[in-house]
C-alpha cells in the first residue's frame, strides 16, 4: 500500500519569502501525485497534479511542484508567498493507471502555512 | 463552477445514536467517495461508490458504516451506532470518469462530534 509523508507540520514565513514544502511517497509502481490546499473555512481544492510528462508542473496561484522519481518526492514550491497563501497544504497520491475505476487518494498529514504580512 | 455540497456542516450526537451525513456530488460525476479526518491526523479514505455499488472500502469502513445513493443527486454516509472515536471531519468527494489521474472534488465537510 502507498503512503505519503510531509516533512513540516507548521511553516511560518514572511510575505515575499520563498516556499518549499516537502512531500515523499512510498509505492513501487505508477503513481499520480496531487497537492490540495484548504484555505481557512473552505473545502479542499486542487492546486496541481502530476501524472505523466514534464516532471515540473505548474498550478494555480503561482505554485509549482517537481516530481523526482529517484527520490520519491513531489515538493511544492512558490518563489514569493503572499498573506493569502495562509492555508493547510496536503500532498496526496493515487496508485496505478489501469483505466477507469475508483482510485483512493492517500494523503499526507498536511502542512499548515502561516504567512505574516 | 459546480461544487460538492455537504449537510449538515456540524453534527453533535450521543454515543450509540445513528447519524446520516449527506452529500450532493457534482451533477455529471459518476464516482463518489467518503474520507474522514480525525483531529490532528491524516485524511483517510473510507469508501468509494460507483454504479450504485461500493467499489472499494478501507478497514475503517466496518459494518457500522453504510453508503447509499437514494436518489439521483444525494450520496449519504450512515453510521449506525456511533462511537466516541467516530468524531472527525467527514469529507465527500466526487470525480467524473474515475481515472487515477483525475481530480477528486471535495465538499466542505461535516464535523461530527460524538459525546
Amino acid at each position: 500500500a502507498q503512503s505519503v509523508s510531509q516533512h513540516n507540520h507548521h511553516v511560518i514565513l514572511s510575505e515575499a519569502a520563498s516556499l518549499e514544502l516537502g512531500c515523499n511517497y512510498s509505492y513501487g509502481g505508477t503513481v499520480n501525485l496531487f497537492w490540495y490546499v484548504q484555505y481557512p473555512g473552505q473545502h479542499l481544492q486542487l492546486l496541481l497534479k502530476y501524472f505523466s510528462g514534464d516532471p515540473l508542473v505548474k498550478g494555480i496561484k503561482g505554485f509549482e511542484a517537481e516530481f523526482i522519481k529517484s527520490k520519491f518526492s513531489f515538493n511544492l514550491r512558490k518563489p514569493s508567498v503572499q498573506w493569502s497563501d495562509t492555508a493547510e497544504y496536503f500532498c496526496a497520491v493515487t496508485a496505478g493507471n489501469s483505466g477507469a475505476g475508483s482510485y483512493q487518494l492517500t494523503f499526507g498529514k498536511g502542512t499548515k502555512l502561516s504567512v505574516i504580512p | 463552477e459546480p461544487e460538492v455540497t455537504q449537510t449538515p456542516s456540524h453534527q453533535v450526537t450521543q454515543m450509540g445514536q445513528e447519524v446520516i451525513l449527506r452529500c450532493v456530488p457534482i451533477s455529471n460525476h459518476l464516482y463518489f467517495y467518503w474520507y474522514r479526518q480525525i483531529l490532528g491526523q491524516k485524511v483517510e479514505f473510507l469508501v468509494s461508490f460507483y454504479n450504485n455499488e461500493i467499489s472499494e472500502k478501507s478497514e475503517i469502513f466496518d459494518d457500522q458504516f453504510s453508503v447509499e445513493r437514494p436518489d439521483g443527486s444525494n450520496f449519504t454516509l450512515k453510521i449506525r451506532s456511533t462511537k466516541l472515536e467516530d468524531s472527525a471531519m467527514y469529507f465527500c468527494a466526487s470525480s467524473d470518469l474515475g481515472l487515477a489521474e483525475e481530480t477528486q472534488y471535495f465538499g466542505p465537510g461535516t464535523r461530527l462530534l460524538v459525546l
